[in-house]
């Protein structure tokens, strides 16, 4: 059982449509990360988020973190094929320092 | 400028076979971490470095694993005696101190195939 689940696991739209993708998790994280990752290449940094309720945003990206730091979102309007990719969210368990622990990934496809 | 940088980036091994994957990390960052990415999953801890001291080896899955960094820069994975559940990408990426928050910057990953 992983720590952070992340949903839907995949997900095919066409350009323009709004999606958003989910992090759960039945513990709290002091700070929760989203990255992309494309093939072939490791995991970019698109934002953290810290505090519970904080919403940021990224262009047309829009990231949450839920009250009570359990589960964050990504939310992300008028999709674009240059947003098809693997998005993944991460944080540090409260026990283990350093580390980061990765939900599954959500694969995202945006079809011209 | 130069971020991490992992080689080699595919290695096709045969079952039995010992493997040293190396990363080098941004010049000046303290902590260094490696990860396992199985197919379609996401990435899973496997050891930390702050420098050249090894404080987390919990995530390493046997102990046909081995890593070090001697001299608290380029990271050695070693794995002996590969098995077909080794073929995963190995991720390394570094960061600048060792706050639980801190950025982590990744390499592009070694694809190792396990034959």
């Amino acid at each position: 059982t992983q720590l952070l689940e992340q949903s839907p696991q995949f997900l095919s739209i066409q350009e323009g449509e709004n999606l958003t993708v989910y992090c759960n998790s039945s513990s709290v994280f002091s700070s929760l990360q989203w990255y992309r990752q494309e093939p072939g290449e490791g995991p970019v940094l698109l934002v953290t988020v810290v505090t519970g309720g904080e919403v940021k945003k990224l262009k047309r990206l829009t990231f949450q973190f839920g009250d009570a730091r359990k589960d964050s979102s990504l939310h992300i309007t008028a999709a674009q094929p240059g947003d098809t990719g693997l998005y993944l969210c991460a944080g540090p368990p409260s026990n283990a320092g350093n580390m980061l622990t990765f939900g599954g990934g959500t694969r995202l496809m945006v079809k011209p | 400028g130069a971020g991490v940088s992992q080689s080699p980036r595919y290695k096709v091994a045969k079952r039995g076979q010992d493997v040293a994957l190396r990363c080098d990390p941004i010049s000046g960052h303290v902590s260094l971490f490696w990860y396992q990415q199985a197919l379609g999953q996401g990435p899973e801890f496997l050891t930390y470095f702050q420098n050249e001291a090894q404080l987390d080896k919990s995530g390493l899955p046997s102990d046909r694993f081995f890593a070090e960094r001697p001299e608290g820069s380029v990271s050695t994975l070693k794995i002996q005696r590969t098995q077909q559940e080794d073929s995963a990408v190995y991720l390394c990426a570094s960061s600048l101190i060792r706050t639980g928050a801190e950025t982590q910057y990744f390499g592009p990953g070694t694809r190792l195939l396990v034959l």
